[in-house]
């Protein structure tokens, strides 16, 4: 168990349609990062939060966007949804320490319909 | 703009053979590197980094890789593979700085068999 949890697990939904999906970091950790997981694109970085702020930004399209709240938990929202949108999408966290490891959640897997 | 490539996307072996997963860099700056694994239906989990020091690193369940600058790769190898070594592999690279983005290889998946 790496501390980071994901909601919802599964979600089945129509091209058009908005969906929010839910990060909860590990305990004290400052840094969100969300990535996406396809099988043509491999894993690609979204984006990265800081204690509240955008710090990175990847390959994110425009139709999706991201927070995170005081309680340092994170959303990821999709709009619009597309085919092509159907992927496993990671939250990670890390803390202040060096080294850098990023902790990753189980992922949230997304089926657009 | 930091890069990986992992050379193989399948590599297949036998049990008690040795694994070797091929990964390379591109990084202007000194970098930090990963290795991650994932398991079916499953998220990533960490095998071993390197940060700084010594440049073979060992992690968890046998595996450990060696930064090698002068050729920019990060390699990792076990000696004998077991059933349960079967999965994805994904090499990471990041700068050195606490909080940066991890960018990562296309994966590897290793097959084993028996």
């Amino acid at each position: 168990d790496s501390g980071v949890t994901q909601t919802p697990k599964h979600l089945i939904t129509a091209t058009g349609q908005r969906v929010t999906l839910r990060c909860s970091p590990r305990s004290g950790d400052l840094s969100v990062y969300w990535y996406q997981q396809s099988l043509d694109q491999g894993l690609q970085f979204l984006i990265q939060y800081y204690n509240g702020e955008e710090r990175a930004k990847g390959n994110i399209l425009e139709r999706f966007s991201a927070q995170q709240f005081p309680d340092l938990h994170s959303e990821l929202n999709l709009s619009s949804l597309e085919l092509g949108d159907s992927a496993l999408y990671f939250c990670a966290s890390s803390g202040r320490g060096g080294g850098n490891t990023i902790y990753f959640g189980e992922g949230s897997w997304l089926t657009v319909v | 703009a930091q890069s990986v490539t992992q050379l193989g996307s399948h590599v297949s072996v036998s049990e008690g053979a040795l694994v070797l997963l091929r990964c390379n860099y591109s990084s202007s700056v000194p970098p930090y590197l990963f290795w991650y694994v994932q398991y079916p239906n499953q998220g990533l989990q960490l095998l071993l980094k390197y940060t700084t020091g010594a440049t073979l690193v060992k992690g968890i369940n046998g595996f450990e890789a060696e930064f090698k600058k002068s050729e920019t790769s990060f390699h990792l190898t076990k000696p004998s593979a077991h059933m349960s070594d079967a999965a994805e592999y994904f090499c990471a690279v990041s700068e050195t700085q606490a909080g940066t983005a991890l960018i990562f290889g296309k994966g590897t998946t290793l097959s084993v068999s028996s």
